[in-house]
């Protein structure tokens, strides 16, 4: 089963500038199962990005997604005010069949 | 508007039992895969187990193998989970959580979770 680890723990950028938060897996992973996720203070998660670098509806195209193998990569081109929130990267593998979150990355300001 | 919404939340002692309900509205329940999803407090989130369009195959996290069971009444647009043998480190918001799944018609494979509901909060505590 692979693990997920996200960098940094923490991201302190300010409005404006460019995020690039890590997603490395401990095995190589499909990109086809990989997806990020966003989480305010209070509020159920939402899906940003499905099968690495396909946006879910309603986000917004600041935020791409990239990478295969074991490292994978969500960037917020210009961050706005409403986008600092901690992120995940999930992954699914199917043999045998399991699900993991990585650790999550907050961007504060 | 597409819904999930959990119940069945609260405070249970060590060894006891709950069961969660979610009850979803706005879109074919029938048609999606399920999770369950959780989240302690202050820490990240932790997948639980998710159940098939049909109830076939559950899958769960190696923590609640064998104490968690997820099962779902498409007739009545309900996912459950029945938790038993309930630890402290059970203790977490559940999430019910729609899943988007496609595992066999090439090139567009996926998995993730497009719905979430507001979760229901467990509390396992003496």
């Amino acid at each position: 089963e692979a693990v997920l680890t996200q960098s940094p723990g923490t991201l302190s950028l300010s409005p404006g500038e460019r995020a690039t938060l890590s997603c490395r897996a401990s095995q190589s992973i499909s990109s086809n199962y990989l997806a990020w996720y966003q989480q305010k203070p209070g509020q159920a998660p939402r899906v940003l990005i499905y099968s690495a670098s396909s946006r879910a509806p309603d986000t917004p195209d600041r935020f791409s997604g990239s990478g295969s193998g074991t490292d994978f990569t969500l960037t917020i081109s210009r961050l706005e005010p409403e986008d600092f929130a901690v992120y995940y990267c999930q992954q699914y593998a199917s043999a045998p069949p399991s699900v993991t979150f990585g650790g999550g990355t907050k961007v504060e300001i | 508007e597409v819904q999930l919404v959990e119940s069945g939340g609260g405070l249970v002692q060590p060894g006891g039992s709950l069961r969660l309900s979610c009850a979803a509205s706005g879109f074919t329940f029938s048609s999606y895969w399920m999770h369950w999803v959780r989240q302690a407090p202050g820490k990240g989130l932790v997948w639980v187990s998710h159940i098939k369009t049909d109830g076939s195959n559950p899958i769960y996290a190696d923590s609640v193998k064998g104490r968690f069971t997820i099962s779902r009444d498409n007739a009545k647009n309900t996912l459950y989970l029945q938790m038993n043998s309930l630890r402290a480190e059970d203790t977490a918001v559940y999430y019910c959580v729609r899943g988007r799944v496609n595992l066999w018609t090439p090139p567009s494979y996926y998995y993730y979770m497009d719905v979430w509901g507001e979760g229901a909060t467990v509390t396992v505590s003496s």
